[in-house]
């Protein structure tokens, strides 16, 4: 059975200072998701990782996959409050996806 | 704009009274899922439609049914909701694209209270 977890669970940051987010997941996959879900809303597509070293970026956060150890990171630059939200990583295979545990940002002064 | 529409946003229901969620989307995509999302917690899928070809969770109660009458529309049926049925439940679509395989597109779910 897929196994997707994340660490740290919450994870309090100072506007302006990098943080890293990481995602491990126990069985061999091809690609690798990250959205991103607001207070009562929705979950919104962040990256998608298809293959080794894959890296994407987008503003402030940067994503990157490394299937040999099974890990992704999220990092975020030079953090802002409009960070804050919660974060999940997904794997899978085909069409079917199995979500991470999630990890709360919160941004502070 | 293509989008995947959930409705109602907003059920309350009443222990034991059956209750239909709906989901549409415009982006024809052949992939439609049902999540369950409590609070703090990840969304756990209920089951997923690829094309016609309805695949269930092992984990899922029985009480919980879907239907997909077209590709546009998905139909989420609580057939007896108990307390611990109160959450959000999530639509997403999907379909394989080169560069983007299979990522999820979700509606802005609707959020079940139980009575």
């Amino acid at each position: 059975e897929l196994k997707v977890e994340q660490n740290p669970l919450f994870l309090s940051m100072q506007e302006g200072k990098n943080y890293t987010i990481y995602c491990n997941y126990s069985t061999t996959s091809d690609r690798l998701y990250w959205y991103r879900q607001d207070p009562g809303k929705s979950l919104e597509s962040l990256f998608v990782l298809l293959s080794n070293g894959a890296v994407k970026q987008e503003g402030r956060l940067m994503a990157s996959l490394d299937t040999k150890a099974r890990l992704s990171t999220l990092h975020i630059t030079a953090a802002v409050h409009d960070l804050s939200a919660t974060y999940f990583c997904g794997t899978g295979t085909a069409s079917k996806l199995t979500f991470g545990t999630g990890t709360r940002l919160q941004v502070t002064l | 704009d293509a989008m995947v529409i959930q409705n109602p946003r907003y059920q309350v229901t009443q222990f034991g009274k059956p209750v239909t969620l709906s989901c549409s989307q415009t982006l024809n995509h052949n992939v439609m899922y049902w999540y369950q999302q409590k609070s703090s917690q990840a969304p756990k899928l209920l089951f997923h439609y690829y094309d016609k070809d309805f695949n269930n969770e092992a984990d899922t109660p029985d009480n919980f049914q879907s239907r997909r009458p077209n590709t546009s529309f998905c139909f989420l049926d609580i057939r007896s909701p108990g307390l611990g049925d109160a959450a959000m439940y999530l639509c997403a679509t999907s379909t394989s694209l080169r560069d983007r395989p299979y990522e999820q597109y979700f509606g802005p779910g609707t959020r079940l209270t139980v009575t």
